[in-house]
């Protein structure tokens, strides 16, 4: 069966830091895999997405950036985060063609201060 | 751009009352998930919708994709305390990546 695994669950990272979220999926290959971000209590804003090892779409400008260095892993990557970062970090993958549901990792809660 | 607008944003209900949360896009879908995210959690897949005017039952859950395939709705009949979370619409606008919507917190008052 397949599985995703997303971490670390949560970080408290200083502004200016970098950062580095990794997601790996396992039981399936050539996933499209996707970055989104949740603000409390809010909806969820796409940020990258992949269909393809190097390949990356990005949806939103900003400081932010996702590599895909394996078929099955996917990076969430910033030189130097902002307040504006923080937020639920969620890593999902669904199958490249039929059914294209979601499914999602546990989530990274990131705390920037 | 493309948008996915759902309402209400938040819905508190008394156990046993019906709830619903309706999605409309500004565009025609060619397919629009539900998704559920409880508390904590992440969002889990509920159910596919594909045709027109399509309704699909999951015990207690109903929902329903418009004839015009722009909008949908999910209504939750007799609401338990198992039903508390975020209910999320996303649909596919012909983009690789899904459009969700801004979700529905459920909260239920035994």
């Amino acid at each position: 069966s397949q599985t995703i695994h997303q971490w670390p669950a949560t970080l408290v990272q200083p502004v200016g830091s970098p950062l580095s979220l990794e997601c790996t999926v396992e039981g399936t290959s050539n996933p499209n895999l996707y970055w989104y971000r949740q603000a409390a209590g809010r909806g969820l804003q796409l940020l990258f997405y992949s269909v393809g090892i190097g390949q990356i779409s990005s949806e939103v400008p900003q400081n932010l950036s996702a590599s895909r260095p394996q078929d099955r892993q996917f990076i969430l990557s910033s030189k130097k985060l902002l307040l504006s970062d923080s937020g639920f970090y969620l890593c999902a993958w669904n199958l490249r063609t039929g059914v294209e549901k979601l499914f999602f990792g546990s989530g990274t809660q990131l705390s920037v201060l | 751009g493309q948008q996915v607008m759902q309402i209400p944003q938040y819905q508190h209900v008394q156990e046993g009352e019906d709830f619903t949360t309706y999605c409309n896009s500004s565009t025609t879908l060619s397919n629009i998930q539900w998704y559920k995210q409880r508390p904590g959690g992440h969002p889990v897949f509920l159910i596919q919708l594909v045709k027109s005017g399509e309704v699909k039952k999951q015990k207690r859950l109903t929902f329903q994709f418009g004839e015009a395939k722009k909008n949908s709705s999910l209504h939750i009949t007799a609401t338990q305390t198992t039903d508390v979370g975020t209910y999320f619409c996303a649909g596919d606008t012909g983009r690789r990546a899904l459009t969700f919507g801004s979700g529905t917190r459920l909260q239920v008052q035994p």
